[in-house]
């Protein structure tokens, strides 16, 4: 079956520090790997797609089909990058649909 | 960029009565929508999925006769919270796929459903 994990729940860094958002998943083919962000009062926002292997914000994350982790990664933190976020998780066997991980709250302290 | 605009977005009744939440495409036509239902601080949870002229796929565990949806149009999904008890309150977000954007989803701003 297929499922998302984002092993935490919230993960507090002061500004400047490097973030790793981590996310592992379970899928039987190939899966087209996300990553949602919600800044506070906000709509879910697309922040990085694997396929495009591009970077947003800062922000990059790379698909390791070995671990199955799409890890989400910032040398530099910025105030401005706390929000929720979400890993999420389409396969071609799924009729489409986007599965969401648990979520991690990224609390960047000034 | 695509816009998906959900309506309304905040919304209190009562016990027993039904309430109906709109989800339009703006600038594309949205064959695919999704819905979830998202409880506070915790993640999406898909409710069901509608194609455009089909009747809707729902994930187990999830009462179609309670959550109807209806996806007439490729502008527009309904989700219909039928007989809505204190326990359905919770947050519900639309979601559109449309084959024009690529394989890429936008999401509505979500509707907050309060039952009383």
């Amino acid at each position: 079956a297929q499922r998302v994990t984002q092993p935490e729940k919230l993960l507090s860094v002061f500004k400047g520090a490097p973030v790793e958002l981590k996310c592992n998943y379970s899928y039987s083919g190939s899966p087209e790997l996300f990553w949602y962000v919600q800044y506070s009062r906000q709509r879910l926002q697309l922040l990085l797609r694997h396929i495009s292997r591009e970077s947003i914000k800062g922000f990059t994350a790379d698909l390791n089909k070995g671990e199955t982790s799409f890890h989400l990664k910032k040398p530099f933190a910025q105030e401005e990058d706390s929000a929720m976020y979400y890993c999420a998780l389409s396969g071609n066997n799924q009729g489409g649909k986007l599965i969401f991980g648990q979520g991690t709250e990224l609390s960047v302290k000034p | 960029g695509a816009v998906v605009s959900q309506h309304p977005s905040r919304v209190i009744c009562k016990s027993g009565t039904s309430v109906k939440i709109e989800c339009r495409s703006l600038d594309f036509q949205a064959t695919t929508m999704f819905w979830y239902r998202q409880f506070p601080k915790q993640s999406l949870m898909l409710m069901a999925t509608s194609n455009e002229g089909s009747k809707a796929t729902y994930e187990q565990g999830v009462e179609k006769d309670k959550f109807l949806i209806n996806h007439a149009s490729l502008t527009l999904s309904t989700l219909t919270v039928t007989s809505a008890h204190p326990e359905d309150s919770s947050f519900y977000i639309c979601s559109a796929r449309g084959l024009d954007r690529g394989p890429g989803y936008t999401f509505g701003s979500g509707t907050r459903l309060t039952v009383v």
